[in-house]
Parts: C-alpha cells; sequence; structure tokens
C-alpha cells in the first residue's frame, strides 16, 4: 500500500525568506506522480507543482520548487521569497499511473510572517 | 472556466439524520471524485466516478454512504444515517480524463458538522 508521510505539522518562516517542507513516500511502485497542493482558508485544494517520477529532472514553478529523491523516495517543496499569500496548509500527494486514488499526507501548516 | 461547484457549503445535522451534498464538476471532465477530509488530516477518497460509472468506491462506508452521478456529469453523495465521525469537510473534485496524466481539479468542499 502506498503511503505519505509529512513529518512537519507546523511551520513558519519570514516573510522573503525561503522555506521547505519535507515529504516521504512509500510505495512498491516504479511509475507515478507526485504533487504539492495548497489549502488555504477557503478549503479549495490548489495544485502547486507536480513531478513524474520518470523525470529526473526537478520540477519547478516560479517561486516552488522540488527536491525528488526516487531511491530515497522523498519529496520536499521549496519557496523561495515566501509571501503572505502563501499562509495555507500544505499537502503532498502521491498517485501511480494505473490507481487513480490519490493519497495524501496529513499535511502541513505553514505560516508566512510579516 | 468555471470550477468545480459544491454545494451547500456548510451543514449542521444531528447523528442518525440524513444529509446529501452536490457537487457541479468542470464543463467536459469525464471523472469525479469524492474525498472525505477529516480535520488534520489529509483527504481521503470515498468514490471516483468515471462518467455515470463507479471506478472505485472501496472506501467507501456502504452501510451509510451512497453516491450517484446520473448522466456522467452532477453528483450527489448522501449519508444515511450520520454518525459523529462522520464530521469532517467532503470534497468533490474532477478531472479531463482517467489513466496517466492526471489533474485533478478541487472544488471548495461542504464542511458537515454531525452533534
Amino acid at each position: 500500500a502506498q503511503t505519505v508521510t509529512q513529518s512537519q505539522p507546523e511551520m513558519s518562516v519570514q516573510e522573503a525568506e525561503t522555506v521547505t517542507l519535507s515529504c516521504t513516500y512509500d510505495t512498491s511502485e516504479n511509475n507515478y506522480y507526485l504533487f504539492w497542493y495548497k489549502q488555504p482558508p477557503s478549503r479549495q485544494m490548489i495544485l502547486v507543482i507536480r513531478q513524474e517520477a520518470y523525470k529526473q529532472q526537478n520540477a519547478t514553478e516560479n517561486r516552488f520548487s522540488v527536491n525528488f529523491q526516487k531511491a530515497a523516495k522523498s519529496f520536499s517543496l521549496k519557496i523561495s521569497d515566501s509571501q503572505l499569500g502563501d499562509t495555507a496548509m500544505y499537502f503532498c500527494a502521491f498517485m501511480t499511473y494505473n490507481n487513480n486514488d490519490m493519497r495524501f499526507g496529513a499535511g502541513t501548516r505553514l505560516t508566512v510572517k510579516p | 472556466e468555471a470550477g468545480v461547484a459544491q454545494s451547500p457549503r456548510y451543514k449542521i445535522i444531528e447523528k442518525r439524520q440524513s444529509v446529501a451534498f452536490w457537487c457541479n464538476p468542470i464543463s467536459g471532465h469525464a471523472t469525479l471524485y469524492w474525498y472525505q477530509q477529516i480535520l488534520g488530516q489529509g483527504p481521503k477518497l470515498l468514490i471516483q466516478f468515471q462518467n455515470n460509472g463507479v471506478v472505485d468506491d472501496s472506501q467507501l462506508p456502504k452501510d451509510r454512504f451512497s453516491a450517484e452521478r446520473l448522466k456522467g456529469v452532477d453528483s450527489t453523495l448522501k449519508i444515511q444515517p450520520a454518525k459523529l465521525e462522520d464530521s469532517a469537510v467532503y470534497l468533490c473534485a474532477s478531472s479531463p480524463d482517467r489513466g496517466g496524466n492526471e489533474k485533478l481539479f478541487f472544488g471548495s468542499g461542504t464542511q458537515l458538522s454531525v452533534l
């Protein structure tokens, strides 16, 4: 069974600084996707970034980048130049190619301080 | 492009009562998901539809939960009778296709409180 673990329930960062959120996962599959979703108080899950496991190059989206270590089954999210609007819950998620059951971690609550 | 619409936004009921949630996915999206998100946890898949057929309902408590997607568009999720442990946010999501390149679009959810 696939599991996703986020070991940091809460984190905080000063505005304009950089923060890294951790995620590890467990799977016997070789082909899968990894995601980071942001959930603000509005509750809507917003896709931040996606990584395909067969790609060695780490995905980047503007201020967001990942450090994907397939052998270690680690998928951390780095937020650069943090903004107040980045304050939210962040969920790491996993999905295999053939099974569309997206598994989520328990989340990390990120607070960006002015 | 309109997003995934859900209603109601909040619902408070007493245990053993019934409740229904409604979801309208993004136009043209074939796949629809219902997730349950208990406070302090990540979302857990309850049921997945492909058009109007059920793809996966292995984690749906079928003794009290039911869902349908008539005509392959809107969907309703029902709980009958509700228990205290059903208190959660119920998220609906949709995606254009199934298999290999999923990008899920989520609604804002319905927050259910069972007293």
